[in-house]
């Protein structure tokens, strides 16, 4: 009955490498996110997908692009990962698009770029 | 954009105290303010919210109050508990922005 799933929970991989994080969401939302927290604990939103359509996308480089098949999934492909690209990515959903409406986040994918 | 700020960073307080988590944002549009618990190695989830309209709001132990003037929101939680443990984000969003823009983040340790 997991709400917010990710996968995988733990990737560890080298510089330079292309990586996949796979987010799924069985609440019936509309609208879903990817979030990076830094070590420093810091949570900045990258990208918003409102049924299936980018909504938001906040200045990450290019390297990162996120894909939405149908409104229940939103995938996030980062080519040529960097050490700076280590953090812990959630993934979220919302019932609406707004600042109302709660966000769920996933359980995190912990990337660890070597 | 918004830009958040989040004090203190860090929080330690006796069992049964209170703890107080302030925050203040830019954006004077801003009209939504949830706060977020993170226990470690959790995810985040929402504790309590507020809108700009409500100028304070409770629940059980916990409490957020909101003055739009001064652009400041604080969280409060009475009668700490070692389960109250964990990092705490206050978030700023507005209608426009459709988006949550967050603090840095308390970590408050509940001594017991």
């Amino acid at each position: 009955d997991t709400a917010v799933s990710q996968t995988p929970k733990y990737l560890v991989t080298q510089m330079g490498n292309d990586k996949s994080i796979k987010c799924e969401q069985n609440l019936g939302h509309d609208t879903m996110y990817w979030y990076k927290q830094d070590s420093k604990k810091f949570l900045k939103i990258m990208f918003s997908y409102n049924n299936k359509e980018l909504i938001i996308n906040e200045t990450v480089p290019n390297r990162f692009s996120p894909k939405s098949p149908d409104k229940a999934h939103l995938n996030l492909h980062i080519n040529s990962l960097e050490l700076g690209d280590s953090a812990v990515y959630f993934c979220a959903s919302s019932q609406g698009q707004g600042p109302y409406y709660e966000q769920y986040f996933g359980p995190g994918t912990r990337l660890t770029v070597t | 954009g918004e830009n958040v700020e989040q004090h203190p960073s860090t929080l330690s307080v006796q069992e049964g105290d209170s703890a107080v988590i302030k925050c203040t944002y830019s954006d004077s549009a801003s009209n939504y303010f949830p706060w977020y618990k993170q226990e470690l190695g959790k995810r985040p989830q929402l504790i309590i919210d507020i809108r700009s309209n409500v100028g304070e709001k409770k629940d059980q132990r916990i409490a957020v109050t909101l003055n739009k003037t001064a652009k400041h929101f604080s969280l409060h939680i009475t009668e700490t508990q070692p389960e109250d443990s964990a990092v705490y984000f206050c978030a700023a969003s507005s209608n426009a922005g459709n988006m949550l823009t967050f603090g840095g983040g308390t970590r408050l340790m509940v001594k017991p």
